[in-house]
């Protein structure tokens, strides 16, 4: 299995900073023939099921704002949300589908500072 | 819209099974395949399974030890999970999420609400 480690555990970031979350795959999830990084990033509210915001390590699921980014190659990848808004306080979860079984990192917590 | 509704909360004892369910709407059920995943309490997000809905193939994790068991009724647009031999370490969230690939075992982009399983004896 590939595992997938986050860093940090948790994070407390002021409200209209930036917040950045890390995600290390133990091997590559990049697929050379297509140049795609197979890897997304999920958020989780107390409560609800986590909802899809980044795939393809880069692309934004629709309806997902511009706030959030992702990026990244091979091994190291990075969810960042450029001005942080309440709404955003969840756990983040980074996912491998590069290779079954998917596997998800341990997960950030996000809150305000 | 695109929605999967997920079975109620069930409450087991140790070493019965259960089977969750997972209604689809909204969309062609058998264009997509169908992940299970588990949340147990405090414990990151583990992938039980995947079901082509189109196919019926399945694939199932290896540290689930054979107990899985994934089906889907295509009349119904409906998604069964099956867990056997229950043991306390079970009780969990259990999701199903639509494969945003289609059937290539990618990403999850859409999500039911979760099913609890709570195991006590």
């Amino acid at each position: 299995d590939i595992a997938m480690t986050q860093s940090p555990d948790s994070l407390a970031v002021s409200l209209g900073e930036r917040a950045t979350i890390n995600c290390k795959s133990r091997q590559s999830v990049l697929y050379s023939s297509n140049k795609k990084n197979y890897l997304a990033w999920y958020q989780q509210k107390p409560g609800q099921p986590p909802k899809l915001l980044i795939y393809w390590a880069s692309i934004r699921e629709s309806g997902v704002p511009d706030r959030f980014s992702g990026s990244g190659s091979g091994t190291d990848f990075t969810l960042t949300i450029s001005s942080l808004q309440a709404e955003d306080v969840a756990i983040y979860y980074c996912q491998q589908y590069y290779r079954s079984p998917p596997t998800f990192g341990q997960g950030t917590k996000l809150e305000i500072k | 819209q695109v929605q999967l509704v997920q079975s109620g909360a069930e409450v087991k004892k140790p070493g019965a099974s259960v089977k969750v369910s997972c209604k689809a709407s909204g969309y062609t059920f058998t264009n997509y395949a169908i992940f299970w995943v588990r949340q147990a309490p405090g414990q990151r997000l583990e992938w039980m399974g995947w079901i082509n809905a189109g196919n019926g193939n399945t694939k199932s994790s290896q540290n689930f030890q054979g107990r899985v068991t994934i089906t889907r009724d295509t009349s119904a647009s409906i998604t069964y999970m099956e867990l056997s031999s229950l043991r306390s370490e079970d009780t969990a969230v259990y999701y199903c999420a639509r494969d945003g690939g289609g059937v290539f075992s990618y990403y999850m982009d859409v999500w039911g609400k979760g099913t609890t399983v709570t195991v006590s004896s």
